[in-house]
């Protein structure tokens, strides 16, 4: 079955700091992969999806990028962050109809 | 424009207790819908799945009115273990990346 990794679980950063989350995937190939966002008392907010190594699609323009530089690995990436950035990060993948989400990072930015 | 509406709760019902929760949906293409358990500061977990009229797993039943474009999610014999949050989630095209309501939140209370 498959299995998906995400780092750090929390994460306190100040304003203007970088940001590198990082999530990985194990039992499965060429999965589609995802990035929510899941600010407190809000819905899931889709940031961006994958399809293959390389391909990004961005749901909502903001400060925050994607890479997906391996087939199982999907990175999310800020230069400077805001206040607003804080939320609960979640990445997700499917590789039929059904998605999974990972344990998530819990980014709170000061 | 692509919308899951959800009622939003919080639904508070006695241990024992039958509660169902709707879900409405904007894609009338949608195929395949889910229904997801999230619980407090974690991952939201897929509880069911639904491709035809319905699905049904013990407590748990799932139903789709494709004329009216909404699912429901009926729980029988509520247990406080059931306390959470459920969301409702339909994909934008195809198969995936899924549109999230915002969540039902149950409390059952002993």
């Amino acid at each position: 079955s498959q299995t998906i990794h995400q780092w750090p679980a929390t994460l306190v950063q100040p304003v203007g700091s970088p940001l590198s989350l990082e999530c990985t995937v194990e039992g499965t190939s060429n999965p589609n992969l995802y990035w929510y966002r899941q600010a407190a008392g809000r819905g899931l907010q889709l940031l961006f999806y994958s399809v293959g190594i390389g391909q990004i699609s961005s749901e909502v323009p903001q400060n925050l990028s994607a890479s997906r530089p391996q087939d199982r690995q999907f990175i999310l990436s800020s230069k400077k962050l805001l206040l607003s950035d804080s939320g609960f990060y979640l990445c997700a993948m499917a590789d039929s109809y059904e998605q999974y989400f990972g344990p998530g990072t819990r980014l709170t930015v000061t | 424009r692509k919308e899951v509406e959800q009622d939003p709760g919080p639904f508070n019902v006695p241990e024992g207790a039958t509660v169902a929760f709707n879900c409405t949906y904007s894609n009338s293409a949608s195929q395949s819908f889910f229904w997801y358990r999230q619980d407090c500061r974690k991952e939201p977990k897929l509880l069911m799945s639904v491709y035809s009229s319905g699905n049904e797993d013990g407590r748990f039943t799932a139903q789709l009115n494709r004329a009216s474009q909404y699912i429901s999610l009926l729980i029988r014999d509520s247990k406080l273990s059931d306390s959470a949050t459920y969301l409702c989630a339909v994909p934008y095209s195809g198969n995936t990346p899924l549109v999230f309501g915002k969540g039902t939140r149950l409390s059952v209370i002993a």
